[in-house]
Parts: structure tokens; C-alpha cells; sequence
């Protein structure tokens, strides 16, 4: 059964920092894995997909590695912002159904 | 152009009420997932739909839970006899293609359901 953790539960930093968020998973058979951020009462809003063949993938100031083969994913955010403040979520896709992690919580403070 | 919507926003039912919680993908969005999310927890999976074929109903928790896209476009949630547990937001998500290899996902804003 596919398991995926997210470290940290939760995450303050000052304005400006780099960061990274990690994702594990514990079932190497993935189809893809996808970077979500999720605002207080609010849908999820997609922000990178890696495709199982894939290493990486870049959008602006993030940047999402996939190794397959140690079942771990990190999101790379540069210059953190205010307006970065969200919980992230990971979320691996093998067959149709989607197991997400639970999430960091970040707070970037002004 | 419009996202996926959901209907309603906010639910509350007694326990023991039927419910119907409805999902509008993106036109020509041939996938479609729901999902249960618990407060502070991270989505779980419901069940998939490709065009008007539920394909995967695995993680619908109960027989109380029932999902339909008879015309391969909008899809229904029901839940019958709610019990407290059922309380959470529901989200639906949909994506272009069928299958899961090239599948990114896109959700909509989620149906706060509270059974009292």
C-alpha cells in the first residue's frame, strides 16, 4: 500500500529564504508525482508535474526533483515571499488512484 | 477560461439526511476524481471516472457512498443516512486525458459538508 510523508508538518522562515520541502513515498511504482498548494478553505492549485521518467521540473522561483528509486521528492523554493504562505502538498499517481501526503505548513514572515 | 466548479459550497445536514454534492469539470476534461479531505489532512482518493465509466470506486468508504457521471461530463456525490464522519470537504478534480501517465490534475474549490 503506497504511503507518502511529507517533512516538515510545518515550516516558519523569514522573507527572502530558500527552502525545501520534502516528499517520500514508499512504493518506487509511479506513474507521476505533482506539487500542489492548498490556501485556507480553498482548492488545490497545481504547481509542477514530474512525470516518472522525469528528474525535474522547474516553474519560476520552484523547482521539483523526483528519484524514483529512493522513493523521494523535494520542492525547491527560492526567495521565499509572503504571498508564498500555503500549505504544499505532494501527491503520487499509480494507477487512477492519487495518495497525497498531508502536507507542510508554511509561513513566510515579512 | 472557467475552472472546475462545485455545488454547493457549504453543506449542512442532519445525520441521517441524504446528500448530493455535485461537480462541474472543465469542458472536454475526459477524467475525473473525487476526493474526501479531513481537516488538516491531505486528500483521499474516492473513486475515478473516465468520459462516464467509474473505473476505480476503491476508496469510497462505505456502501452509503455513490458516485455517477451518466453523460460523461458533470458528476454527483451522494452520501446517504450522513453520519458525522462523513463530515469533511469533498473535492472533485479533472484532467484532459484519459489514463494516468501525462494526468495533471485540476480541482475545484471543494464542498464543506457537516453533518450535525
Amino acid at each position: 500500500k503506497q504511503e507518502v510523508t511529507q517533512i516538515p508538518a510545518a515550516l516558519s522562515v523569514p522573507e527572502g529564504e530558500n527552502l525545501v520541502l520534502n516528499c517520500s513515498f514508499t512504493d518506487s511504482a509511479i506513474y507521476n508525482l505533482q506539487w500542489f498548494r492548498q490556501d485556507p478553505g480553498k482548492g488545490l492549485t497545481s504547481l509542477l508535474l514530474i512525470q516518472s521518467s522525469q528528474r525535474e521540473q522547474t516553474s519560476g522561483r520552484l523547482n521539483a526533483s523526483l528519484d524514483k528509486s529512493s522513493g523521494r521528492s523535494t520542492l525547491y523554493i527560492a526567495a521565499s515571499q509572503p504571498g508564498d504562505s500555503a500549505t504544499y502538498l505532494c501527491a503520487v499517481l499509480g494507477g487512477f488512484k492519487t495518495i497525497f501526503g498531508a502536507g507542510t505548513r508554511l509561513f513566510v514572515k515579512a | 477560461g472557467a475552472g472546475v466548479s462545485q455545488s454547493p459550497r457549504y453543506k449542512v445536514a442532519k445525520r441521517g439526511q441524504d446528500v448530493a454534492l455535485r461537480c462541474d469539470p472543465i469542458s472536454g476534461h475526459v477524467s475525473l476524481f473525487w476526493y474526501q479531505q479531513a481537516l488538516g489532512q491531505g486528500p483521499e482518493f474516492l473513486t475515478y471516472f473516465q468520459n462516464e465509466a467509474q473505473l476505480d470506486k476503491s476508496g469510497l468508504p462505505s456502501d452509503r457512498f455513490f458516485a455517477e457521471r451518466p453523460e460523461g461530463s458533470v458528476s454527483t456525490l451522494k452520501i446517504q443516512r450522513t453520519q458525522q464522519e462523513d463530515s469533511a470537504v469533498y473535492l472533485c478534480a479533472s484532467s484532459p486525458l484519459a489514463g494516468v501517465i501525462l494526468n495533471e490534475q485540476f480541482f475545484g474549490p471543494g464542498t464543506r459538508l457537516t453533518v450535525l
